[in-house]
């Protein structure tokens, strides 16, 4: 079946470091990618998106790009802040035609910014 | 415009009691969707709702676990009996509509479940 694999944590990080998370997905079809974002004791937001190969979902500093040829989605950002302190959920959106909008999370991959 | 909406935040029970969860989804949403988040790991898909329908509850445990999405009121979803590994944070989703293009779930804060 469809699944999300990511990079395990947590990932701790000095302000102004460069940020890579890896994802990889298993998935027919073409499935639609995201990456949610879990601030402390709060749900899930969507950080940004790419519907098909070759789309990069861009927010907040925030790029990844959906690779199909790796099946990857990595999340990246050129200089984290604390603020970006959170857990990161890499996801997919399955592509088979369904009535609804399933999604299929990964483990999620927690990131401390340290200032 | 209020977000997704849970209650409560935090809910202790003692094993065999009943936990509620309750979730109001945003204005103008009719579809809701349950996940569960055990200790150290991502989201598990448990349930999609409409109004006063189930859609899809292949995520859900046959036993104990149950859910509505009335025509009036908030969605419920009840365990009953709980046992501690039902111990996990249930967040609750909303959408506005389906279609052929993806419709962004907007998540409520979570209800954090502890069986004592």
């Amino acid at each position: 079946g469809n699944s999300v694999t990511q990079m395990e944590g947590p990932v701790t990080l000095s302000e102004e470091a460069f940020l890579t998370i890896n994802c990889t997905y298993t998935a027919t079809g073409y499935p639609s990618l995201f990456w949610y974002v879990q601030y402390p004791g709060e749900g899930l937001q969507l950080l940004l998106k790419a519907t098909k190969a070759d789309d990069k979902g861009s927010n907040k500093g925030f790029e990844a790009t959906y690779r199909k040829e790796t099946t990857s989605f990595h999340l990246e950002k050129g200089s984290v802040q604390v603020s970006d302190s959170a857990v990161y959920f890499c996801a997919l959106r399955e592509s088979v035609k369904t009535s609804y909008d399933k999604v299929i999370f990964g483990p999620g991959t927690s990131l401390s910014v340290i200032p | 415009n209020a977000g997704v909406m849970q209650n409560p935040r935090h809910l202790v029970r003692r094993r065999g009691q009943e936990a509620r969860l309750r979730c109001s989804p945003m204005k103008g949403h009719s579809h809701v969707y349950w996940y569960r988040q055990l200790p150290e790991e991502g989201l598990k898909f448990m349930v999609y709702l409409q109004k006063e329908n189930i859609i899809d509850e292949s995520g859900m445990p046959k036993e104990r676990f149950s859910a509505e999405f009335p025509k009036e009121g908030p969605s419920i979803l009840r365990i009953q009996q709980v046992v501690r590994g039902d111990s996990a944070a249930y967040f609750c989703a909303s959408s506005q509509r389906t279609g052929s293009y993806y419709n962004e779930q907007f998540f409520g804060p979570g209800t954090r479940l502890t069986v004592l």
